[in-house]
């Protein structure tokens, strides 16, 4: 199985900066995921880490490293809007099972 | 809009009643997962199939819980005997073929045992 670790709050400020990080222990390391999460609803595709290095799509970015069991979402310019929960997942190859596992997300909180 | 489509949205059933929920996938995604979140949690994972063959099941599952997929498009979840811990949001899920890691999560169903 997994071992998924994030931090479970963390708050910032509109405009600015904000690094989510996830830590992981796999067996047989098939990919990583980053989900956005608001309150009440169904969470919804934000990246997909399987290389290391940095992924780039907009304001988020995503970085993995596979030797360090590391990944971080970098979310820039933040808005009001992205106050929710970052959902870290981790895909365990090993069995040939393709299913990831989920962390226990972050809340961020934008503030003015 | 994700394009998946969960129901019931809510459901609210007394302890010891059955329930089922039922989950249309995006049409051309033929894996589709069933999810299990509690508040302040991650979803964690129940079961599996890719078209219709239920590929993984979580060692979690109780038995009371059963899920098919009987065409590989639309899929069931019933719970028996339902039991105040089983509270939860159940979420859905489907993927197309493999290539595409992408997850689309239907809106869930909320489930209220008392």
């Amino acid at each position: 199985g997994q071992n998924i670790d994030q931090p479970t709050e963390m708050t910032a400020t509109e405009g600015a900066i904000v690094q989510i990080n996830c830590t992981y222990q796999t067996s047989g390391f098939n990919g990583l995921f980053w989900y956005q999460q608001h309150a009440g609803e169904a969470p919804t595709f934000l990246s997909y880490n399987v290389l290391d290095g940095l992924e780039e799509k907009g304001r988020f970015s995503s970085f993995l490293s596979r030797s360090k069991g590391y990944s971080y979402l970098l979310l820039k310019e933040l808005q009001m809007k992205d106050s929710a929960s970052y959902l870290c997942a981790v895909r365990d190859g090993e069995g040939g099972s393709y299913i990831p596992t989920f962390g226990r997300g972050t809340s961020l909180i934008v503030h003015p | 809009d994700t394009g998946v489509s969960q129901d019931p949205r809510h459901k609210i059933t007394k302890r010891g009643q059955n329930v089922t929920f039922r989950c249309d996938p995006i049409s051309e995604h033929n894996r589709l997962y069933w999810y299990r979140q509690t508040l302040g949690q991650g979803p964690e994972f129940l079961t599996y199939f890719q078209n219709e063959a239920q590929l993984e099941k979580s060692r979690l599952l109780s038995d009371r819980f059963s899920a098919e997929r009987p065409k590989g498009s639309f899929s069931t979840l019933e719970i028996q005997r339902t039991e105040q811990g089983d509270s939860a949001m159940y979420l859905c899920a489907s993927s197309p073929p493999p290539g595409s890691e992408t997850q689309y999560f239907g809106p869930g169903t909320r489930l209220l045992v008392l």
